[in-house]
This record gives C-alpha cells, structure tokens and sequence, in this order.
C-alpha cells in the first residue's frame, strides 16, 4: 500500500500521560500536515512541513504538542500532559508542491481517548 | 479569517436521484474549493477542486458549481447510488498557507 500510514490506529490513555503517534506520508510528498477532527467536525489544521521544516503552527497547537519531520520523511506528533479535551481523531496528510497539485491524501487517523 | 459553512442535517435520498450539497463561505472569494469524501471511521478522500475562475468541474457522476456573487459551491451526485453513502466535505485552501479550512460536512444517506 503506497498510502498514508499512521500508527497506531487507536491509542487510550489515562489524564496526565503522554502520547505519541506517527505518519508516514506518500514517499514522494514534500509537505505534510497534521490535523485534529471531533465527532461532527471537519478537520481542523494543526501544522504543516515541508520537507523537515515546520512551517506554519495553528493557535490550536497549544505548547502541551509538539511535531516532528526528521530528515523530511515520516513526522511524529507528540503531545503531553494530555487533557480529555484532546480526545480526537488524529489525521494526517501528504501532498506534493508542485504548481498546480493541490489535492492532500489523507491517512486513517489515529484516534485518541483520553480517561 | 475564511469560514466555510455546510448543511449540518443529514442528506437523504432515493437510489437513482440527484444529491445536492452545498457549501457556503464568508468571506474572500477563495482562489480554490475542494471537495472530499469521508467514510466513518476513515481519513477524507479527495475528489474534485475547482477554481475561482471556473464556473463548473465535471468527474462521471459529480459536478461542482462556483458562484462567486452568491459566495456558494454546489455539489452533484447524479444517479446516485447507496455506495455513495458518506460525509461530503467543502474545504478552502489558503493558497498562501497550503493549510484546509473545512466546512462541518453533510451526510448523505442514499436508500436503495
């Protein structure tokens, strides 16, 4: 499969703990984005890389998150001290900059619980 | 900022008809609309964009409309089949910060 991955699928955690959950975007990808979906929502964004620099941060990104795009490849978000208002689905998503191509290919998400 | 509004109420119709979304935004006129599908449980999937400057984008059985004066895209399933079942999507692409504005999503329920 030539998709987006994202691992794990779903992740339960206890008030306080922290999580970390990982993408692999589409291998030829140079941007990749992070964003947050509630039951009823559409997705809300997050940040975006392109390549291993992160570009853009939403206010939604409080300092409790934290992403990662080592070497521009797979990217990792991590967040801590997690609240149970940060139970969500996780989605991550690829594209290629290139003039013209704006359409993103989205992952399964991960989908967050928080006790 | 842009905001992007959809019919939050659930969209039901017969097997063989036509599904109409709409999507609604509020303020610039976005350079581009895109249009996504989302199944339970699944990440959205992309299915057509349409420009400013285009008055209408064609893919088998969907069709989007850009009106700028009424600040509305409109969405077609035509012959609409149950396979077509899912949550539409309406997002804006900030051109500037790549980042998508989505709307809330429809859903649509096709009944054989």
């Amino acid at each position: 499969d030539t998709g987006v991955s994202q691992d794990p699928r779903h992740k339960i955690t206890k008030r306080g703990q922290n999580v970390t959950f990982r993408c692999d975007p589409i291998s030829e990808h140079n941007r990749l984005y992070w964003y947050r979906q509630t039951l009823g929502q559409g997705p809300e964004f997050l940040t975006y890389f392109q390549n291993e620099a992160q570009l853009e941060k939403s206010r939604l990104l409080s300092d409790r998150f934290s992403a990662e795009r080592p070497k521009g490849s797979f990217s990792t978000l991590e967040i801590q001290r997690t609240e149970q208002g940060d139970s969500a689905m996780y989605l991550c998503a690829s594209s290629l900059a290139f003039r013209g191509i704006y359409e993103q290919y989205f992952g399964p998400g991960t989908r967050l619980t928080v006790t | 900022s842009q905001k992007i509004e959809q019919n939050s109420e659930a969209l039901n119709i017969q097997e063989g008809k036509t599904a109409t979304l709409t999507c609604n935004y509020t303020n610039y006129s976005p350079a581009y609309l895109q249009w996504y599908r989302q199944d339970p449980g699944r990440g959205p999937v992309f299915l057509l964009l349409i420009r400013e400057n285009e008055k209408e984008k064609r893919k088998e059985r969907l069709k989007v409309t850009f009106d700028t004066t009424l600040k509305q895209s409109l969405f077609h399933i035509t012959a609409s089949q149950p396979a077509d079942s899912a949550t539409y999507l309406c997002a804006h692409l900030d051109t500037g910060r790549r980042a998508l504005t989505f709307g809330s999503g429809t859903r649509l329920q096709v009944q054989p």
